[in-house]
Protein backbone atom coordinates (compact mmCIF):
# COMPACT_ATOMS: atom_id res chain seq x y z
CA UNK A 1 0.00 0.00 0.00
CA UNK A 2 3.01 2.51 -0.75
CA UNK A 3 0.76 5.04 -2.73
CA UNK A 4 2.48 7.95 -3.47
CA UNK A 5 6.17 8.27 -1.89
CA UNK A 6 8.01 11.58 -1.50
CA UNK A 7 11.51 12.05 -0.16
CA UNK A 8 12.98 13.28 1.48
CA UNK A 9 10.77 14.79 3.97
CA UNK A 10 12.65 17.07 5.75
CA UNK A 11 15.29 19.54 3.57
CA UNK A 12 17.57 22.59 4.55
CA UNK A 13 19.10 23.83 1.79
CA UNK A 14 21.66 27.01 0.93
CA UNK A 15 21.06 29.81 -1.58
CA UNK A 16 22.22 29.37 -4.57
CA UNK A 17 22.31 25.19 -3.99
CA UNK A 18 20.42 22.77 -6.32
CA UNK A 19 18.67 19.55 -5.33
CA UNK A 20 15.86 17.52 -6.81
CA UNK A 21 12.63 16.03 -4.91
CA UNK A 22 11.65 12.58 -5.37
CA UNK A 23 8.38 11.30 -5.95
CA UNK A 24 7.29 8.10 -7.02
CA UNK A 25 3.81 5.89 -7.62
CA UNK A 26 2.59 2.23 -7.58
CA UNK A 27 -0.73 3.25 -8.74
CA UNK A 28 -0.07 3.35 -12.50
CA UNK A 29 -1.91 6.71 -12.74
CA UNK A 30 -1.16 8.87 -15.58
CA UNK A 31 -1.75 12.28 -14.06
CA UNK A 32 0.97 13.53 -11.63
CA UNK A 33 1.50 16.71 -10.11
CA UNK A 34 3.90 18.87 -7.69
CA UNK A 35 2.31 21.71 -5.70
CA UNK A 36 3.33 24.05 -2.86
CA UNK A 37 1.80 25.09 0.49
CA UNK A 38 2.17 27.98 1.80
CA UNK A 39 0.01 29.89 4.64
CA UNK A 40 -3.24 31.14 3.82
CA UNK A 41 -2.59 30.15 0.09
CA UNK A 42 -3.43 26.76 -0.38
CA UNK A 43 -1.71 24.25 -2.74
CA UNK A 44 -0.66 26.24 -5.56
CA UNK A 45 0.62 23.65 -8.67
CA UNK A 46 4.29 23.65 -9.80
CA UNK A 47 4.49 21.56 -12.70
CA UNK A 48 2.09 18.35 -14.02
CA UNK A 49 2.16 15.61 -16.36
CA UNK A 50 -0.33 13.64 -18.07
CA UNK A 51 2.02 10.89 -18.92
CA UNK A 52 5.40 9.90 -19.57
CA UNK A 53 7.64 12.04 -21.52
CA UNK A 54 5.01 15.10 -21.31
CA UNK A 55 5.38 17.96 -18.80
CA UNK A 56 3.45 20.92 -18.79
CA UNK A 57 4.02 24.71 -16.49
CA UNK A 58 1.32 25.14 -13.81
CA UNK A 59 0.25 28.35 -12.00
CA UNK A 60 4.09 28.84 -10.23
CA UNK A 61 6.93 27.16 -12.00
CA UNK A 62 9.99 29.64 -12.23
CA UNK A 63 12.61 27.89 -10.39
CA UNK A 64 11.47 24.66 -10.87
CA UNK A 65 12.21 21.91 -13.64
CA UNK A 66 10.57 18.46 -14.07
CA UNK A 67 10.68 15.63 -16.06
CA UNK A 68 8.79 11.98 -16.74
CA UNK A 69 10.51 9.38 -18.13
CA UNK A 70 8.58 6.49 -16.81
CA UNK A 71 4.85 6.35 -15.50
CA UNK A 72 6.11 5.92 -11.71
CA UNK A 73 8.48 8.86 -10.85
CA UNK A 74 8.26 12.90 -11.24
CA UNK A 75 10.72 14.19 -9.70
CA UNK A 76 11.26 17.99 -9.00
CA UNK A 77 14.28 20.10 -9.52
CA UNK A 78 15.10 23.21 -7.52
CA UNK A 79 17.71 24.57 -10.50
CA UNK A 80 19.32 27.05 -8.17
CA UNK A 81 17.53 27.80 -4.28
CA UNK A 82 16.29 31.05 -2.88
CA UNK A 83 14.57 31.66 0.12
CA UNK A 84 11.34 32.63 -1.48
CA UNK A 85 10.85 28.48 -2.30
CA UNK A 86 11.15 27.67 1.47
CA UNK A 87 7.38 26.01 1.22
CA UNK A 88 6.20 22.39 2.15
CA UNK A 89 6.46 20.64 -1.35
CA UNK A 90 3.54 17.95 -2.21
CA UNK A 91 3.89 15.80 -4.98
CA UNK A 92 0.18 14.07 -5.78
CA UNK A 93 -1.27 11.84 -8.83
CA UNK A 94 -4.44 10.73 -9.94
CA UNK A 95 -5.94 8.94 -13.19
CA UNK A 96 -7.10 11.22 -15.88
CA UNK A 97 -10.76 11.48 -16.43
CA UNK A 98 -13.73 12.93 -14.83
CA UNK A 99 -14.70 12.89 -11.04
CA UNK A 100 -11.34 10.91 -10.37
CA UNK A 101 -9.23 12.08 -6.51
CA UNK A 102 -5.82 12.61 -6.48
CA UNK A 103 -3.46 10.86 -4.00
CA UNK A 104 -0.66 12.79 -2.13
CA UNK A 105 2.41 11.89 -0.86
CA UNK A 106 3.18 12.96 3.18
CA UNK A 107 5.27 16.28 1.51
CA UNK A 108 8.93 17.43 1.64
CA UNK A 109 9.26 20.53 4.43
CA UNK A 110 12.21 22.71 2.45
CA UNK A 111 13.70 25.51 4.12
CA UNK A 112 16.37 27.74 2.41
CA UNK A 113 18.38 29.70 4.16
CA UNK B 1 -10.49 30.90 -14.77
CA UNK B 2 -11.64 28.72 -12.27
CA UNK B 3 -11.17 29.39 -8.24
CA UNK B 4 -12.49 28.57 -5.02
CA UNK B 5 -12.84 30.49 -2.39
CA UNK B 6 -13.25 29.16 1.58
CA UNK B 7 -13.45 30.79 4.80
CA UNK B 8 -10.60 31.30 6.94
CA UNK B 9 -9.65 29.74 9.74
CA UNK B 10 -9.02 29.12 12.03
CA UNK B 11 -11.95 27.93 13.74
CA UNK B 12 -12.48 27.13 16.86
CA UNK B 13 -15.31 24.98 18.76
CA UNK B 14 -15.66 22.63 21.30
CA UNK B 15 -16.24 18.74 21.01
CA UNK B 16 -19.40 18.13 20.26
CA UNK B 17 -20.37 21.45 18.14
CA UNK B 18 -21.32 21.83 14.83
CA UNK B 19 -19.05 22.12 12.09
CA UNK B 20 -19.95 24.39 9.09
CA UNK B 21 -17.07 25.38 6.34
CA UNK B 22 -18.03 27.17 3.80
CA UNK B 23 -16.92 26.89 -0.18
CA UNK B 24 -17.59 28.54 -2.62
CA UNK B 25 -16.12 27.98 -6.53
CA UNK B 26 -16.24 29.71 -10.14
CA UNK B 27 -16.34 27.42 -13.38
CA UNK B 28 -16.83 27.69 -16.98
CA UNK B 29 -17.27 24.20 -17.00
CA UNK B 30 -19.05 21.21 -14.95
CA UNK B 31 -16.55 20.72 -11.98
CA UNK B 32 -16.41 18.02 -9.82
CA UNK B 33 -15.99 19.22 -6.25
CA UNK B 34 -14.01 17.61 -3.80
CA UNK B 35 -13.07 18.87 0.24
CA UNK B 36 -9.64 17.20 1.16
CA UNK B 37 -8.07 16.97 4.89
CA UNK B 38 -5.06 17.59 6.29
CA UNK B 39 -4.01 16.08 9.32
CA UNK B 40 -0.79 17.29 11.23
CA UNK B 41 2.43 16.37 9.72
CA UNK B 42 0.53 14.80 6.73
CA UNK B 43 -0.60 14.72 3.28
CA UNK B 44 -3.92 15.59 1.69
CA UNK B 45 -6.20 12.97 1.81
CA UNK B 46 -9.87 12.77 0.11
CA UNK B 47 -12.47 13.22 2.96
CA UNK B 48 -15.66 13.34 0.33
CA UNK B 49 -16.03 14.24 -3.30
CA UNK B 50 -19.40 15.18 -5.18
CA UNK B 51 -19.63 15.29 -9.00
CA UNK B 52 -22.21 16.54 -10.39
CA UNK B 53 -25.24 19.15 -8.70
CA UNK B 54 -27.27 17.99 -5.81
CA UNK B 55 -25.21 14.96 -5.22
CA UNK B 56 -24.72 14.80 -1.32
CA UNK B 57 -21.16 13.46 -0.93
CA UNK B 58 -20.54 11.64 2.90
CA UNK B 59 -17.89 10.06 5.08
CA UNK B 60 -16.91 9.91 8.69
CA UNK B 61 -19.78 11.99 9.57
CA UNK B 62 -18.97 14.99 7.37
CA UNK B 63 -21.39 15.77 4.08
CA UNK B 64 -21.39 18.58 1.82
CA UNK B 65 -24.07 18.87 -0.65
CA UNK B 66 -23.12 20.13 -4.85
CA UNK B 67 -25.12 23.56 -5.07
CA UNK B 68 -25.33 24.62 -8.38
CA UNK B 69 -27.33 27.50 -8.03
CA UNK B 70 -25.46 29.08 -5.60
CA UNK B 71 -22.13 27.39 -6.89
CA UNK B 72 -21.30 25.99 -3.03
CA UNK B 73 -19.81 22.92 -1.38
CA UNK B 74 -20.20 24.05 2.22
CA UNK B 75 -18.89 21.19 4.53
CA UNK B 76 -20.75 20.00 7.53
CA UNK B 77 -20.32 18.01 10.30
CA UNK B 78 -23.14 17.82 13.51
CA UNK B 79 -21.06 17.10 16.20
CA UNK B 80 -17.18 17.14 15.99
CA UNK B 81 -14.43 15.36 17.79
CA UNK B 82 -10.95 16.35 18.63
CA UNK B 83 -9.84 14.06 16.46
CA UNK B 84 -11.41 16.12 13.71
CA UNK B 85 -9.16 19.10 14.28
CA UNK B 86 -7.15 19.59 11.24
CA UNK B 87 -7.11 22.01 8.61
CA UNK B 88 -9.93 21.50 5.37
CA UNK B 89 -9.27 22.07 1.49
CA UNK B 90 -12.14 22.32 -0.89
CA UNK B 91 -11.32 21.55 -4.35
CA UNK B 92 -12.35 21.21 -7.78
CA UNK B 93 -11.53 19.68 -10.90
CA UNK B 94 -12.70 21.14 -14.37
CA UNK B 95 -12.71 18.58 -17.06
CA UNK B 96 -13.94 21.29 -19.44
CA UNK B 97 -11.58 23.55 -18.96
CA UNK B 98 -8.53 21.75 -17.26
CA UNK B 99 -6.52 18.63 -17.95
CA UNK B 100 -8.11 16.08 -16.10
CA UNK B 101 -6.93 15.70 -12.73
CA UNK B 102 -5.93 19.12 -12.34
CA UNK B 103 -7.08 20.28 -9.15
CA UNK B 104 -8.21 24.02 -7.89
CA UNK B 105 -7.61 24.20 -4.17
CA UNK B 106 -9.13 26.68 -1.86
CA UNK B 107 -6.64 28.48 0.61
CA UNK B 108 -7.54 25.75 3.34
CA UNK B 109 -9.05 26.28 6.65
CA UNK B 110 -8.31 25.05 10.31
CA UNK B 111 -10.38 23.44 12.38
CA UNK B 112 -9.37 23.25 16.15
CA UNK B 113 -11.79 21.16 18.45
CA UNK B 114 -10.95 21.32 21.87
CA UNK B 115 -12.00 19.11 24.58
Amino acid sequence: NAGVTQTPKFQVLKTGQSMTLQCAQDMNHEYMSWYRQDPGMGLRLIHYSVGAGITDQGEVPNGYNVSRSTTEDFPLRLLSAAPSQTSVYFCASSLTGPNTEAFFGQGTRLTVV
Amino acid sequence: GNSVTQMEGPVTLSEEAFLTINCTYTATGYPSLFWYVQYPGEGLQLLLKATKADDKGSNKGFEATYRKETTSFHLEKGSVQVSDSAVYFCALSDYITDSWGKFQFGAGTQVVVTP
